[in-house]
């Protein structure tokens, strides 16, 4: 079964809009953390915003913000104001396990590939 | 701002040929990895490192691949006797023990098997 699951292939955005990224993961785990990266077209990999399961607030940084529904098990991404510079893929990514646990791979999702028109 | 930095940046080679990918993971961090992505597809774990021995290793990692810390600053992934699937991005990623799990991501190491 897929731990990490992003239903969306590929987005088309408006510059200026708000957009969300939908995420949702499968684990037994209680603790647990939840990642998006940014991946353009140049290749590297940059983190954006990381949420751990029992963190009490939603997590934000900048424009990001990561709508955590802990319920539902889902991480959605959420960009306000989306520039032209937000064009990328997407990947969300949870690691398993306690945060000191020698165990610390990233399970990563299959990416949404997102494109802003101007 | 520290980053993680892997080099080079493009590497091409001759199927059967071995293959040092380095990195300089960002100096205060403990944990060290290397993940790759086969073109157009999903970022899959390789293999964990710390304290001078692999950690949690995946399917993928099997004896064609091993990995070392030569030194204080550098961290290797070999790939002995490359082939035509090897062929993709590798990063290497560190993330700093204490105070927070996030994995720091290099730019990435190009690999063509010919």
């Amino acid at each position: 079964a897929q731990k990490i699951t992003q239903t969306q292939p590929g987005m088309f955005v408006q510059e200026k809009e708000a957009v969300t990224l939908d995420c949702t993961y499968d684990t037994s785990d209680p603790s647990y953390g939840l990642f998006w990266y940014k991946q353009p077209s140049s290749g590297e990999m940059i983190f954006l915003i990381y949420q751990g399961s029992y963190d009490q607030q939603n997590a934000t940084e900048g424009r990001y913000s990561l709508n955590f529904q802990k319920a539902r098990k889902s991480a959605n991404l959420v960009i306000s104001a989306s520039q032209l510079g937000d064009s990328a893929m997407y990947f969300c990514a949870m690691r398993e396990g306690a945060l000191y646990s020698s165990a610390s791979k990233i399970i990563f999702g299959s990416g949404t590939r997102l494109s802003i028109r101007p | 701002e520290p980053e993680v930095t892997q080099t080079p940046s493009h590497q091409v080679t001759q199927m059967g040929q071995e293959v040092i990918l380095r990195c300089v993971p960002i100096s205060n961090h403990l944990y060290f990895y290397w993940y790759r992505q086969i073109l157009g597809q999903k970022v899959e774990f390789l293999v964990s490192f710390y304290n001078n021995e692999i950690s949690e290793k995946s399917e993928i990692f099997d004896d064609q691949f091993s990995v070392e810390r030569p030194d204080g600053s550098n961290f290797t992934l070999k790939i002995r006797s490359t082939k035509l699937e090897d062929s993709a991005m590798y990063f290497c990623a560190s993330s700093e023990l204490l105070s927070t799990d996030t994995q720091y991501f290099g730019p990435g190491t190009r690999l063509t098997v010919l």
